[in-house]
Parts: C-alpha cells; structure tokens; sequence
C-alpha cells in the first residue's frame, strides 16, 4: 500500500533563506510523485510532478524537488523563499494504476519578514 | 469561470440535517474525486468515480454517498450530518488521456460546519 510522510506539520523561514520541505513515500510499485500547494482560501494546484527520467524535477515558481529511489524521498527545495510562498504545501504519491492518489498530511511553510 | 466549481463554498448546518455537496467541471475530465481536508490529516478520498456508470469507495466513505448525474458532475451526499464530519470538502479531476500521471485538477472547496 502507498503511503506519504510529511516531516514537519509547520515549517517557518525567513525571506531570502532556503524552503526545504520533506517527503517521503512508500510504494510497491514505481511510483508517480507530486507536490501540491494550497493558498488560503483556494483549492490545491500542482506545483510540479516526478513521473519518469530526470530525478531532478523543476516546478512553477522556483520550486524544485528530487526523486531519490534510495532514500524513497522527494524533498522540496527552493533556494531563495518569498513571502508569496507562504502557504500550505502536500506531497502526493498515484501509483500507474487506478490513479488513486494518497496525500501527506501536509506541511504549513511560514516567510518571515 | 473556474474549471472545477464546487457549490455551496460555505454551509452551516445542524446535526441529522441532509446535505448535498456539487461539484461540476468544464474540463472534458472523465474521472471524478471527493477528498475532505482535516488539519494534520491532508487530503483523504471519500469517493470516486472513472466514469459516469462507475463508482467507487475511498479511504472514509462512511456516512457519505455519492451520485454521478453527468461526465461534468458529481454530487456528494451527507445523509444524517454530524459534527464529525465538519470538514473541508474538495473535489477534484483527472483524465488519463490528458495526464497519464493522474495529475489531480482541484475545485475551490466546500467548508462544511455540523453543529
């Protein structure tokens, strides 16, 4: 069965520092990964998605995450954090088939002024 | 217009009350999800359907049902509201000829109150 844990319920940052949200992921099968983000008040939008190739995933807004098979990890990383990304951040895991998705609980990233 | 709307985005009711959550969606989407948001658990699947005579139970579907009236809608069903299930309701699609990753696309979300 998938699964995904999200290390750190809230996570808080000074503006210009770097945001690293971690994730890690089981699954029985090559599995596709995904980070969503959720602004207040707003549905979820996808932030950017591992499916095959590349390990090093490049999403919108800076945002960046890689695939490591090893450590069964996908962290988030962006190397400079604006107040703008302050918002609610959940890693997902969909397996080829069936495309049933499973979230992490999801991590709250703070921009401190 | 958004692609994904969900009616209504706020509800206030009272323990035993019926009550039904919509969702509709432009997108041309033959799968459709309802996942409720709790603070600390994400998002857990409650139902789901591939297509309009196709319907499957999620993670919690317990005290929930569902009705897949059209490709373009589905509809949430509490049938005897209680507190418990005071929650953040979203809806989502995907559609395997358009993103074979199951790529979610998300509606804005219903918040649901049971007092």
């Amino acid at each position: 069965a998938q699964s995904v844990t999200q290390l750190g319920s809230h996570v808080s940052v000074s503006e210009g520092a770097l945001v690293l949200l971690r994730c890690n992921y089981s699954s029985s099968v090559p599995p596709y990964l995904f980070w969503y983000v959720q602004y207040p008040n707003q549905g979820l939008q996808l932030l950017l998605k591992y499916t095959t190739g590349a390990t090093l995933v490049k999403g919108i807004n800076g945002f960046e995450a890689e695939f490591k098979k090893s450590e069964t990890s996908f962290h988030l990383t962006k190397p400079s954090a604006h107040m703008s990304d302050a918002a609610e951040y959940f890693c997902a895991v969909s397996e080829s088939v069936g495309f049933k998705t499973i979230f992490g609980a999801g991590t709250r990233l703070f921009v401190k002024a | 217009d958004a692609d994904v709307t969900q009616t209504p985005r706020n509800r206030i009711t009272k323990t035993g009350k019926r009550i039904m959550l919509e969702c509709s969606q432009t997108k041309g989407h033959d799968r459709m999800y309802w996942y409720r948001q709790d603070p600390g658990l994400g998002l857990q699947l409650i139902y789901y359907s591939f297509d309009v005579k196709d319907i499957n139970k999620g993670e919690i579907s317990d005290g929930y049902s569902v009705s897949r009236q059209a490709q373009a809608k589905f509809s949430l069903s509490l049938e005897s509201a209680i507190p418990n299930q005071t929650a953040l309701y979203f809806c989502a699609t995907s559609d395997p000829k358009v993103s074979n990753t199951g790529e979610l696309f998300f509606g804005e979300g219903s918040r649901l109150t049971v007092l």
